[in-house]
């Protein structure tokens, strides 16, 4: 398995707040990355997807990524509290094949 | 978004028998599938990739005669967990791609439980 390390959490913002995401992967010839959320028992979503150096944005969310460091983040803004959930960093180096970090718990406080 | 299916939801089965697990893509022709199992509070760990009318490409530590993937048509993959144990209980997904489309869509999962 390739790494795909994120900071498992808790992770606790207030509403309205900006709620940071940080991944870290181990393999430079990785080439996509993605981030999903998971809300309990349920499978992942996808939220966002970034190839290239630089930020990416969609509506509150933000996705960085920064390939020299092997860093890719994702910026939620004006955090809600159905935002609370997990998120899953993914990584993929061929193309054809996916590995997931462990995920970021995300509590919004209302 | 594209929708994959996944059947069934949950299944609770003894020790020693097998469990077929399956995926169908309903809206695209998935080329590729994506076999996951995920513990409680842990990551998806892939077990293996499917391509379409060959054979599943098994990740390192994955039993293949265990775990038995089959991809016979574009929307269709099965995964059956043979003569299963209790440490085989665990939450299993798959996903699915569109040709060289990197979005992946997910199925909602399978929970299985084996006593």
């Amino acid at each position: 398995q390739k790494e795909v390390e994120q900071n498992s959490g808790p992770l606790s913002v207030p509403e309205g707040a900006i709620a940071s995401l940080n991944c870290t992967y181990s393999d430079r010839g990785s080439q996509s990355f993605f981030w999903y959320r998971q809300y309990s028992g349920k499978s992942p979503e996808l939220i966002m997807f970034i190839y290239s150096n630089g930020d990416k944005e969609d509506g509150r969310f933000t996705a960085q990524l920064n390939k020299a460091s092997q860093y890719v983040s994702l910026l939620i803004r004006d955090s809600q509290p159905s935002d609370s959930a997990t998120y899953l960093c993914a990584v993929s180096v061929t193309g054809n094949q996916f590995y997931f970090g462990t995920g970021t718990s995300l509590t919004v406080i209302p | 978004g594209a929708v994959v299916s996944q059947h069934p939801s949950w299944v609770i089965c003894k020790s020693g028998t097998s469990v077929k697990i399956e995926c169908r893509s309903l809206d695209f022709q998935a080329t590729t599938m994506f076999w996951y199992r995920q513990f409680p509070k842990q990551s998806l760990m892939l077990m293996a990739t499917s391509n379409e009318g060959s054979k599943a490409t098994y990740e390192q530590g994955v039993e293949k005669d265990k775990f038995l993937i089959n991809h016979a048509s574009l929307t269709l993959s099965t995964l059956t967990v043979t003569s299963a144990h209790p440490e085989d209980s665990s939450f299993y997904i798959c996903s699915a791609r569109e040709g060289l489309n990197e979005k992946l869509f997910f199925g909602s999962g399978t929970q299985l439980s084996v006593l």
